[in-house]
């Protein structure tokens, strides 16, 4: 159980540029979470999937944001022509039906920041 | 909707006891869990109750009131290295089965 990572986990861009962010959630586990959180801040929920399916997704996930999990396993969050608002930690997080309480567990964070 | 609410700071010395009280509005009720989170480092799980009652784990203790709509996390012999921010999550029936909530965060300061 390596648990999950993500990639990268600082990135610095321009206003106005694409970002992509990598998650690859503990093997096994089928649902996989985006979250973001900002200083002072509890992480706020962005999208969920069950396998490849996106199942849930916050209003907060604009149509600038956009997230796949084509093959039910890694995920990827692309959030375009980036504003200095989207500047926040990344999470992202991942369970199994059959862990206790159907706990998430989260990765490391990829932190961004918009200049 | 749903509304959590936790103390936004708290300071406690090494070897004492501190709880931290979560107070939550939900019109669905599937779970509460609590998380510490380090300065700079992403959140790790601590405990999860869903029944009324205590839940120990160590030096950790979680404590669920359905009723009332209400948690504390105990946190007994403190050491340095509890100084973290501790968050009160609830997963809410009809806010989708899978969403955890979270409240703000409540940052603990261990004193020595």
């Amino acid at each position: 159980d390596t648990g999950v990572s993500q990639d990268p986990r600082h990135k610095i861009t321009k206003r106005g540029q694409n970002v992509t962010f990598r998650c690859d959630p503990i093997s096994e586990h089928n649902r996989l979470y985006w979250y973001r959180q900002t200083l002072g801040q509890g992480p706020e929920f962005l999208t969920y999937f069950q396998n490849e399916a996106q199942l849930e997704k916050s209003r907060l996930l604009s149509d600038r944001f956009s997230a796949e999990r084509p093959k039910g396993s890694f995920s990827t969050l692309e959030i375009q022509r980036t504003e200095q608002g989207d500047s926040a930690m990344y999470l992202c997080a991942s369970s199994n039906r059959d862990s206790f309480g159907n706990t998430i567990y989260f990765g490391e964070g990829s932190w961004l920041t918009v200049v | 909707g749903q509304n959590i609410d936790q103390p936004t700071e708290m300071t406690a010395t090494e070897g004492a006891i501190v709880q931290i009280n979560c107070t939550y509005q939900t019109s669905g009720f599937n779970g509460l869990f609590w998380y510490q989170q380090h300065a700079g480092e992403a959140p790790t799980f601590l405990s999860y109750n869903v029944l009324d009652g205590l839940e120990e784990k160590g030096r950790f203790s979680s404590f669920l009131s359905r009723s009332k709509g209400y948690s504390y996390l105990l946190l007994k012999e403190l050491q340095m290295k509890d100084s973290a921010s501790y968050l009160c999550a609830v997963r809410g029936v009809n806010t989708g089965f899978q969403k955890l909530v979270f409240g703000t965060g409540t940052r603990l300061l261990v004193s020595p």
